[in-house]
């Protein structure tokens, strides 16, 4: 009963490295998405998908990229990392659109800190 | 422009008392609510939704109260539990599957 898996839990990257955040669902959810958590504040949209082979962006997509091949993945990649994308991402998935179908089942988090 | 306020950063409340924690929004085109709780390292959970054409739900000790003309909600834990003691968030959405939200409330629950 796996619901939405990240990984890694933790990574350091230097200036300018890239990195992918792996995000995967076992709940045949349609919906995807992935916001970070900046310290005392709340989340913020990166991207999100509706479906395989869809993808949009949220409040902040600057500096990200998504893509959805499959229905369970879902991997954020960062190109050139800086310091301001310090953060806590989480990735989510829901079944859809609408009433109860609008919550949203999250992961654990990756800490990424840039230096 | 933040569309969803939760105006209180954090709130401090006795074992057994009754905790709110308060949330406005600015959109009108919101037509479902969410509250989600959140333990440190870890990623949050479902807590408690809403429906804009209610005015009230109950799950057990906790209750989601909404004011569309006020566009305020409320969510009330009563009694409190020293491990009610997390950070919730107000989150919003509209029927494009997106949610927004606030910046989140921390309870503290003492025992």
């Amino acid at each position: 009963n796996a619901g939405v898996t990240q990984t890694p839990k933790f990574r350091i990257l230097k200036i300018g490295q890239s990195m992918t955040l792996q995000c995967t669902q076992d709940m045949n959810h349609n919906y995807m998405y992935w916001y970070r958590q900046d310290p005392g504040m709340g989340l913020k949209l990166i991207y999100y998908s509706v479906g395989a082979g869809i993808t949009d962006k949220g409040e902040v997509p600057n500096g990200y990229n998504v893509s959805r091949s499959t229905t369970e993945d879902f991997p954020l990649r960062l190109e050139l990392a800086a310091p301001s994308q310090t953060s806590v991402y989480f990735c989510a998935s829901s079944s859809g659109t609408g009433g109860m179908n609008t919550e949203a089942f999250f992961g654990q988090g990756t800490r990424l800190t840039v230096v | 422009d933040q569309q969803v306020k939760q105006n209180s950063p954090s709130l401090s409340v006795q074992e057994g008392r009754i905790s709110i924690l308060n949330c406005d929004y600015t959109n009108s085109m919101f037509d479902y609510f969410l509250w989600y709780k959140k333990y440190p390292a870890e990623g949050p959970t479902f807590l408690i939704s809403i429906s804009s054409i209610k005015d009230k739900n109950e799950d057990g000790r906790f209750t989601v109260f909404l004011n569309k003309s006020a566009k305020h909600l409320s969510l009330h834990i009563v009694p409190s539990q020293p491990g009610d003691s997390a950070v919730y968030f107000c989150a919003a959405s509209n029927n494009a599957g997106k949610s927004t939200f606030g910046d989140g409330t921390t309870l503290t629950v003492k025992p």
